[in-house]
């Protein structure tokens, strides 16, 4: 069936750097992709909206120069981390829908920033 | 605006005995989708049923049962004797359409004890 593969699963980095998480759509194309972002013991929230072929639409308090967002194909859409710093540790997961009936959540990515 | 509330934080039973999860939604839109997700330790999420506006038939998967009442906006997730394996997050979820973001509830943190 179709899946939505995220890598990597999980990543430990310095303070300062960046870090780029991948979402595949691995047997079906995506127009539109969803980040979410999941703190300790807290809800799934959205971050943002990946859409293909232009510019990601954020939700409100997230900042878009710090988490860049690109989907430059139908089954790829990445989301970068800049400038880590320890606040930004968190479990970050995609979601995409072949069609309307189904919708797929990738497997996420737990981000360690020291 | 679409919320999802679930009273319950955490949850702890002794295995064999049936627990409830509770979920109530708030919406404005006529045609919906509700979801229950299972978020284990290892924190991909886990499908555990869709449920769309126009349908509220309740459902039984094995062990597994939901009670869909539009009269109340509420989704209850039931686990008939319940296992350690069990022992999850478990996430209510809101949607309009699969091509939309979903909103989530803040999740009920349920421990099976041996």
């Amino acid at each position: 069936g179709a899946v939505v593969s995220q890598h990597p699963s999980w990543v430990i980095c310095k303070s300062g750097t960046s870090v780029k998480i991948e979402c595949r759509s691995l047997d079906f194309q995506a127009t539109t992709m969803f980040w979410y972002r999941q703190f300790p013991k807290q809800s799934l929230m959205l971050m943002a909206t990946s859409n293909e072929g232009s510019k990601a639409t954020y939700e409100q308090g997230v900042e878009k120069d710090k988490f860049l967002i690109n989907h430059a194909s139908l089954t790829l859409s990445t989301l970068t981390v800049t400038s880590a710093h320890p606040e930004d540790s968190s479990f970050y997961i995609c979601s995409a829908s072949p069609d309307r009936f189904k919708l797929f959540f990738g497997s996420g990515t737990q981000l360690s920033v020291l | 605006a679409q919320k999802v509330t679930q009273a319950q934080t955490e949850i702890s039973v002794v295995e064999k005995e049936d627990v409830t999860l509770d979920c109530v939604y708030e919406t404005r839109d006529t045609t919906y989708y509700l979801f229950w997700y299972k978020q284990p330790p290892s924190g991909e999420l886990v499908f555990l049923i869709r449920r769309n506006s126009f349908d509220e038939q309740n459902e039984i998967s094995g062990r597994y049962s939901w009670n869909f009442q539009k009269s109340t906006s509420s989704f209850n997730f039931t686990i008939t004797a319940s296992q350690v394996v069990d022992s999850a997050v478990y996430f209510c979820a809101l949607t309009r359409d699969y091509g939309q973001n979903f909103v989530f509830g803040p999740g009920t943190r349920l421990s099976v004890l041996p």
